[in-house]
């Protein structure tokens, strides 16, 4: 069975850092890109970052480029995102997901980020 | 990159089929780009229900299909029951390495 476990979430400063950790089991973590989405009240689901199964390839969207940086640990199945230079706006439950242009068909549980002073 | 463009609301009645659009453009929808489907009940995390534009993650329900013509794929349910009133999003690969998603669709069981 996938599972896709997050963690790491919680409050942080405007201006602070967080990492957040996805633990995976069930399937060959190293053959799959990775993802991150996240989601807001006020922007729905909005995708964050995706990294290949080798880790040659990442890929962000504007609003995080230059402040997060998406990583992975084929040894220990754990996928993460350093989040740095936090805004309100990073506000939002942060999933863990596989897949990214093809097989994008599991998603984590979700940690809570928030920003606030 | 816009959203895609999903209906806000689309309802049926138990045993009934209900279909959800989901409209792009040439650069991701229309470009041969894989397109999912998720479904988010009240306060859970999103769980996929289609992948790669119909394909089924196992254990779910073939009363779940996807479809794609042109800018536009779609969801249909069958059968439909209490169970399956919750949001339904899609999204979709595009050309510029990027992943977007609809706005969502609430859908209400009668």
């Amino acid at each position: 069975e996938v599972q896709l476990l997050e963690s790491g979430g919680g409050l942080a400063q405007p201006g602070g850092s967080l990492r957040l950790s996805c633990a995976v089991s069930g399937f060959t973590f190293s053959s799959y890109i990775m993802t991150w989405v996240r989601q807001s009240p006020g922007k729905g689901l909005e995708w964050v970052s995706s990294i290949t199964g080798g880790s040659s390839t990442s890929y962000y969207a504007d609003s995080v480029k230059g402040r997060f940086t998406i990583s992975r640990d084929n040894s220990e199945n754990t996928l993460s995102l350093q989040m740095n230079s936090l805004r309100a706006e990073d506000t939002g439950i942060y999933y863990c997901a596989r897949g990214f242009s093809n097989l994008f068909d599991s998603w984590g549980q979700g940690t809570l980020v928030t920003v606030s002073s | 990159q816009s959203a895609l463009t999903q209906p806000a609301s689309v309802s049926g009645s138990p045993g009934q089929s209900i279909t959800i659009s989901c409209t792009g453009t040439s650069t991701d929808i229309g470009s041969n780009s894989y397109v999912s489907w998720l479904q988010q009940h009240p306060g859970k995390a999103p769980k996929v229900i289609i992948y790669d534009d119909r394909s089924r993650p196992s254990g779910v329900s073939n009363r779940f299909s996807g479809s794609k013509s042109g800018n536009t794929a779609s969801l249909t349910i069958s059968g439909l029951q209490a169970d399956d009133e919750a949001d339904y999003y899609c999204s979709s690969y595009t050309r510029r390495n990027t992943r977007i998603f609809g706005g969502g669709t609430k859908v209400t069981v009668l």
